[in-house]
């Protein structure tokens, strides 16, 4: 079964850092390009940032490039988001997702952790 | 890159069909057959419902379907049943620069 675990929200002060983490288990992690979403309170669904399988492509969102930073560890299994100079708009659920990417789909998802910026 | 536009509800009666539309440009929607869309019960994790544009993971109900026409999509659910009741999400492809846009959603009530 697949399954994915995120961790590391929390309450953080506007210009403040934090790293958010997602263990994955269930399937070959490495075969995988995955990703982060998030969503404010009350609002839609935003897709943050993209990893490929070796970590050697990455790709944001407009409103995060040069403040977040993506990355993976494969041989932990795990996915990372590190969040600089946050924004009181970066309140929001992360979620990682496993991307298939022949098909441009996102097929599983983490449970999401909560992410709040106080300005 | 904008939100792809989404009508904010969407209703109908159990048995009946509800059908909405997910728009977007020639950039993205209209571009590439990547549409999916995404169930999200509150509280929940979204579910990916349909991909492609029209193909159904396995486990996801027949009474889910998606097509396509120019720079707009469309979900429809068949035969509502009260779970059907969430809140749900288009997504496209957008090419190289910024990968992916969501829809604004629409919340779907079974009557």
């Amino acid at each position: 079964e697949v399954q994915l675990v995120e961790s590391g929200g929390g309450l953080v002060q506007a210009g403040g850092s934090l790293r958010l983490s997602c263990t994955a288990s269930g399937f070959t992690f490495t075969d995988n390009w995955m990703s982060w979403v998030r969503q404010a309170p009350g609002k839609g669904l935003e897709w943050v940032a993209h990893v490929k399988q070796d970590g050697s492509e990455k790709f944001y969102v407009d409103s995060v490039k040069g403040r977040f930073t993506i990355s993976r560890d494969n041989a932990k299994n795990s996915l990372f988001l590190q969040m600089n100079s946050l924004r009181a708009e970066d309140t929001a659920v992360y979620y990682c997702a496993r991307a298939r990417e022949s098909t441009k789909r996102f097929d599983h998802w983490g449970q999401g952790t909560l992410v709040t910026v106080s300005s | 890159q904008s939100a792809l536009t989404q009508p904010p509800s969407a209703s109908g009666s159990p048995g009946q069909s509800v059908t909405f539309s997910c728009t977007g440009a020639s950039s993205d929607v209209g571009g590439y057959n990547y549409v999916s869309w995404y169930q999200q019960h509150p509280g929940k994790a979204p579910k990916l419902m349909i991909y492609e544009v029209t193909k159904r993971p396995s486990g996801v109900p027949d009474r889910f379907s998606g097509s396509k026409s120019g720079n707009t999509a469309s979900l429809t659910v068949s035969g509502l049943q009260a779970e059907d009741e969430a809140d749900y999400y288009c997504s496209s492809y957008a090419g190289s620069n910024n990968l992916y846009v969501f829809g604004t959603g629409t919340k779907v009530t079974v009557l």
